[in-house]
């Protein structure tokens, strides 16, 4: 475990349907992120969060819809996604002093059929 | 937008012997991280150099940064089949220390 942790590991979802993906850290990081990992693409940032309010969307569909209540948890709200929006979706939180890594959580394999 | 390249993209060894991986990016960087992804989990952080740090070393790691050509490496010593994932270079290289990642190398090490 890294300290992040992300549920669910595995999500298949029509295109008609509403999911969520969800992220916690317990680590006393201020700042989250949301990434996308498709097959032979670098890693795409969508969102980031410091302190709960979201600092950068990187130009990501209104069908996916983040949301920080805290800034312990993270989510990513899903509905009337398509087939290319399958991917590894993974967050990550940064430390509390600039320059630190990111901790990874395992990511969600998301499937959209 | 991207910003590392990785180099190469695919690398393949023997137990044993040395790894080097090279990224490259665009613009000036506050700093330069090296993770390691296992396949269909998150990346783990291993190393992190700052931009007026030439070389750093951790266990079998050992990164380097030339700021003047833009470049780093990564240097896994004596690798291991375990040492078998993917690698990405990342920068941070502006405000609320976003990081941007390159496509990644794959590296296979055969026992």
């Amino acid at each position: 475990e890294t300290g992040v942790t992300q549920t669910p590991r595995h999500l298949v979802m029509g295109m008609t349907n509403k999911k969520s993906l969800k992220c916690e850290q317990h680590l006393g990081h201020n700042a989250m992120y949301w990434y996308k990992q498709s097959a032979k693409k670098p890693l795409e940032l969508m969102f980031v969060y410091n302190f709960k309010e979201q600092t950068e969307n990187n130009s990501v569909p209104s069908r996916f819809s983040p949301e920080c209540p805290n800034s312990s948890h993270l989510f990513l709200h899903l509905h009337t996604l398509q087939p290319e929006d399958s991917a590894l979706y993974l967050c990550a939180s940064g430390g509390t002093a600039r320059g630190d890594g990111y901790t990874f959580g395992s990511g969600t394999r998301l499937t959209v059929v | 937008s991207q910003q590392g390249e990785e180099d190469p993209q695919a690398l393949s060894i023997q137990e044993g012997e040395n790894a080097t991986m090279n990224c490259s990016y665009k613009t000036s960087i506050n700093n330069l991280q090296w993770y390691r992804q296992n396949s269909g989990r998150g990346l783990v952080h291993l190393i992190l150099i700052r931009s007026n740090e030439r070389e750093k070393h951790s266990g079998r790691l050992r990164v380097t940064l030339d700021t003047s050509k833009k470049s780093s490496s990564l240097l896994i010593t004596a690798s291991r089949a375990a040492d078998t994932a993917s690698y990405f270079c990342a920068t941070d290289a502006g405000a609320n220390s976003k990081l941007t990642f390159g496509k990644g190398i794959t590296l296979s090490v055969r026992p």
